[in-house]
């Protein structure tokens, strides 16, 4: 089955730098890769998603990258800001009616 | 902005008792998950469910665990006899089902089993 595989596992970044996450999957089949924000007490929320046939997508402050060759992909925080500090997910479906497997996670903190 | 509700937010049980865990998903949505979430950990599959039935569930969903969608509206998960290692949140999610769709998340409902 997938594996998703996610780094770091923290991050700390000042405010208005960038923050990147990278994750890593397993199996070739997977086609859409979607990223999940967690804030404390609260369930996954989607962020941005990005499917197999795009190599790049951004949302305003948010970018996500996908290498397909190498199953790959990365998610880009510009211009970081303290509402950003949240726990960040990767990851990774065959897509139509197939689960969706996360990556282990990664807490983003924000310093002032 | 619809949203996928779940009931209790909180429940403490004794080990060895059967819970029930409810929710309520988007009125439109087709496909129905339930995910658990031990503290501090990732996000785990546990079972999907499409037109009432299970479509996949994971090594997890043992036959401890079971689903239901008794009414159109409601879909729980039932824990028969609760372990320690129970403890965890869970997450209910609910999509559409066109094309893939973005999976919708509830506010979960954390388990404390003692």
């Amino acid at each position: 089955g997938e594996n998703v595989e996610q780094h770091p596992s923290t991050l700390s970044v000042q405010e208005g730098d960038s923050a990147v996450i990278k994750c890593t999957y397993s199996d070739s089949a997977s086609n859409y890769f979607p990223w999940y924000k967690q804030e404390l007490g609260k369930g996954p929320q989607l962020i941005i998603d990005i499917r197999s046939n795009v190599g790049e997508k951004k949302d305003q402050r948010i970018a996500v990258t996908l290498n397909k060759t190498a199953k790959h992909f990365s998610l880009h925080i510009t211009e970081t800001q303290p509402e950003d500090s949240a726990v960040y997910f990767c990851a990774a479906s065959r897509g139509r009616d197939d689960k969706i497997i996360f990556g282990k996670g990664t807490r983003l903190h924000i310093l002032p | 902005e619809p949203e996928v509700t779940q009931t209790p937010s909180h429940q403490v049980t004794q080990m060895g008792q059967e819970v029930i865990l409810r929710c309520v998903p988007i009125s439109n949505h087709l496909y129905f998950y339930w995910y658990r979430q031990i503290l501090g950990q990732k996000v785990e599959f546990l079972v999907s469910f499409y037109n009432n039935e299970i479509s996949e569930k994971s090594e997890i969903f043992d036959d401890q665990f079971s689903v239901e969608r008794p009414d159109g509206s409601n879909f729980t998960l039932k824990i028969r006899s609760t372990k320690l290692e129970d403890s965890a949140m869970y997450f209910c999610a609910s999509r559409t089902g066109r094309n893939t769709g973005e999976l919708f998340f509830g506010e979960g409902s954390r388990l404390t089993v003692l």
